[in-house]
């Protein structure tokens, strides 16, 4: 099956940087890959996604980028905020498991002031 | 539109007992999934439905773990019995069919095992 391995675990930055976090895939008939935020006790919330035919998308100061060759794709979050400051999942999906998310291990994202 | 429903949001139960979990999908959403997320890890699905018919329920451990959609609309996760380490938060997702990939999380249900 599908495997999501997902870095750093961790990820401090100061307010205002950029923030990075990489993702690989194993499967690649794979060709959705969500990006999710979740809050201390809050539900996963789909924060941007991207399919196999689009290389990048971008959303205001959140960018996602693909690269099928290589089976990995990146979240980049620009000019970051305290409130950007959660957990964040990176999953796939489709191939032989069509509509299951497969989740990465999370990254615990902190933004200080 | 109202977003997924989950109750209760919380139980604390003792192991070996049982517990129930119910999900009301947004409406109209035919696709419902349970998944697993015990801290620090991410969701892991333990059972797709669509409609009422199950998709996949391979990583669902069915010595113990129920689930039903009788009528295509809400479900229930059932634990029979529990173990210290289905402690976990027990999310539930829809999407409005097998070809639209974007999943709906409702609040889950945070299950202590003691």
């Amino acid at each position: 099956g599908e495997n999501v391995e997902q870095h750093p675990s961790t990820l401090s930055v100061q307010e205002g940087d950029s923030a990075v976090i990489k993702c690989t895939y194993s499967d690649s008939a794979s060709n959705y890959f969500p990006w999710y935020k979740q809050e201390l006790g809050k539900r996963p919330q789909l924060i941007i996604d991207i399919r196999s035919n689009v290389g990048e998308k971008k959303d205001q100061r959140i960018a996602v980028t693909l690269n099928k060759t290589a089976k990995h794709f990146s979240l980049h979050i620009t000019e970051t905020q305290p409130e950007d400051s959660a957990v964040y999942f990176c999953a796939a999906s489709g191939g032989t498991s069509y509509g299951k998310l497969t989740f990465g291990q999370g990254t615990i994202l902190t933004v200080h002031p | 539109e109202a977003g997924v429903a989950q109750s209760p949001r919380y139980k604390i139960i003792e192991k070996r007992q049982s517990v129930a979990f119910w999900c009301n999908p947004i409406s109209g959403h035919a696709t419902l999934y349970w998944y697993q997320q015990i801290l620090g890890q991410g969701p892991k699905l333990l059972i797709q439905f669509q409609n009422n018919g199950v998709v996949d329920d391979s990583q669902l451990p069915k010595d113990r773990f129920s689930a039903e959609r009788l009528k295509g609309v809400d479900s229930t996760l059932k634990i029979q019995p529990a173990k210290l380490e289905d402690s976990a938060v027990y999310l539930c997702a829809s999407s409005s069919s097998s070809g639209s990939y974007e999943q709906y999380f409702g609040p889950g249900t945070r299950l202590t095992v003691t």
